[in-house]
């Protein structure tokens, strides 16, 4: 079971930005997913949720607006595109597996990717 | 905007027992909030411990319990041992988005 995310780098304030995060090991299409966020020596921040088939979307209250979750189940792949970026969504940014279909809340955030380091700078 | 409030840090001694707790300013915490603990070590990513108030993952060491203690979920590690030194992150949906709190840092000392 693995998550890997890309995509990060840096990135001026005001353009955007695409994440991916590359699932193996189980059967993604089964599992909502969520991506969450750490600023440099700080806490963690959730950022948005996605069900297990793409229909249904969550955004945190600092993205709403500029970020976008989607997934492609048939590439196994999560993505966040970020626009209208700015220097507080530096940080790094993280893809988590939440709960099997029909078992929420059970197991939500057990697996995590290695992040990926954005960072919003002229 | 919920705040879901940590200890910043703690100090327990190897083979001693701490208890961390996260607190919500939305009042009482309850199994509802669905708590949510994680281990995170410096430059790694989170390690998922305990999900809704109690449960173990599989991989979580026996010496890991969660509980509801005093409207505040509650991490106690007994028989601490050297490598649980980290941050430990709790984690709350009560009622809104989910909301981690700002982490406490154990030190074993």
């Amino acid at each position: 079971v693995r998550l890997v995310e890309s995509g990060g780098g840096v990135v001026q304030p005001g353009k955007s930005l695409r994440l991916s995060c590359a699932a193996s090991g189980f059967t993604f299409s089964n599992y909502g997913m969520d991506w969450v966020r750490q600023a440099p020596g700080k806490g963690l921040e959730w950022v948005a949720a996605i069900w297990y088939d793409g229909r249904k979307t969550f955004l945190g209250d600092a993205v709403k607006g500029r970020f976008t979750i989607s997934r492609d189940n048939s590439k196994n792949i999560l993505y966040l595109q970020m626009n209208s970026l700015t220097a507080e969504d530096t940080g790094v940014y993280y893809c988590a597996r939440d709960s099997p279909v029909g078992q929420w809340p059970n197991e939500v955030f057990d697996i995590w990717g290695q992040g990926t380091m954005v960072i919003v700078s002229s | 905007q919920t705040v879901v409030t940590q200890e910043p840090s703690l100090t327990v001694s190897p083979r001693g027992t701490v208890t961390l707790t996260c607190a919500s300013s939305t009042g009482t915490v309850t199994s509802e909030c669905y708590p949510n603990w994680f281990q995170q070590k410096p430059g790694q990513a989170p390690r998922a411990l305990i999900y809704s108030t109690s449960n173990k993952h599989s991989w979580t060491p026996a010496r890991f319990s969660g509980s509801l203690l005093g409207g505040k979920a509650a991490l106690t590690l007994s028989g601490v041992q050297p490598e649980d030194e980290a941050e430990y992150h709790c984690l709350l949906k009560c009622g809104g988005d989910w909301v981690f709190g700002g982490g406490t840092k154990l030190t074993v000392l």
